[in-house]
């Protein structure tokens, strides 16, 4: 069953804005994850964080999540043109080795 | 350390043929994993290796799809005959037992069924 559940599906900023996009999921895990996939090419890893931790940072990246709500968003900050891209949360349920869970992902165009 | 090297890059085949994708995780995971987007969806799950043994292919959409993993190191996927529909793009990762470091994806392979 689908877990991670982004939105919006589709987001369209311009550039230097800031770009919030949210996930959802349904069960217990362990961490969750973004990624990133520009347009036909690899998934890129952007941040993991774990079920004990409320909030992480990572350059212009903040992630923060909320297990009361089982929901996690994405804050990119002061965004450019080479964000664009779709981004997946991804969950696992353990730290052990099962599969991640991906939601459908959020569209993101940066406008210059 | 390499990463997780996926080939080819991307294919193009028309229906009814049949294409072999290529895995090679990083060296020493133990953990294989395919996992495809189909037209703009979401990214499925198709199933994990542990070393050589399939430990879950319950994503495996169907019998058309063949995946190996001989001697525990690289990974092949094999569709045939090929529809429409497995148009997408095939992703692969790796992780090291127990999760440690986490997992690595490759680049995926695009592939195209006309």
């Amino acid at each position: 069953s689908q877990q991670g559940e982004e939105d919006p599906q589709a987001l369209s900023i311009q550039e230097g804005e800031n770009a919030t996009m949210n996930c959802s999921y349904k069960t217990s895990i362990n961490n969750l994850q973004w990624y990133r996939q520009n347009s036909g090419r690899g998934l890129v890893h952007l941040i993991l964080i774990r079920s004990n931790e409320r909030e992480k940072h990572s350059g212009r990246l903040r992630v923060t999540l909320d297990t009361s709500k089982k929901s996690s968003s994405l804050l990119i900050t002061a965004s450019r043109a080479a964000d664009t891209a779709s981004y997946f949360c991804a969950t696992a349920a353990n730290s052990g080795n099962t599969p991640l869970v991906f939601g459908k992902g959020t569209r993101l165009s940066v406008i210059a | 350390e390499a990463g997780v090297t996926q080939f080819p890059s991307h294919s193009v085949i028309e229906k009814g043929q049949t294409v072999t994708l290529r895995c090679d995780p990083i060296s020493g995971h133990d953990n294989l994993y395919w996992y495809r987007r189909v037209m703009g969806k979401e990214i499925k799950f198709l199933l994990h290796f542990v070393k050589e043994s399939k430990q879950d292919e319950s994503g495996m959409p169907n019998n058309r799809f063949l995946a190996e993993r001989t001697g525990g190191t690289y990974s092949t996927l094999k569709v045939q005959p090929a529809e429409l529909e497995d148009s997408g793009v095939y992703f692969c990762a790796s992780s090291q037992e127990r999760g440690k470091g986490g997992y690595t994806f490759g680049s995926g392979t695009r592939l195209t069924v006309v």
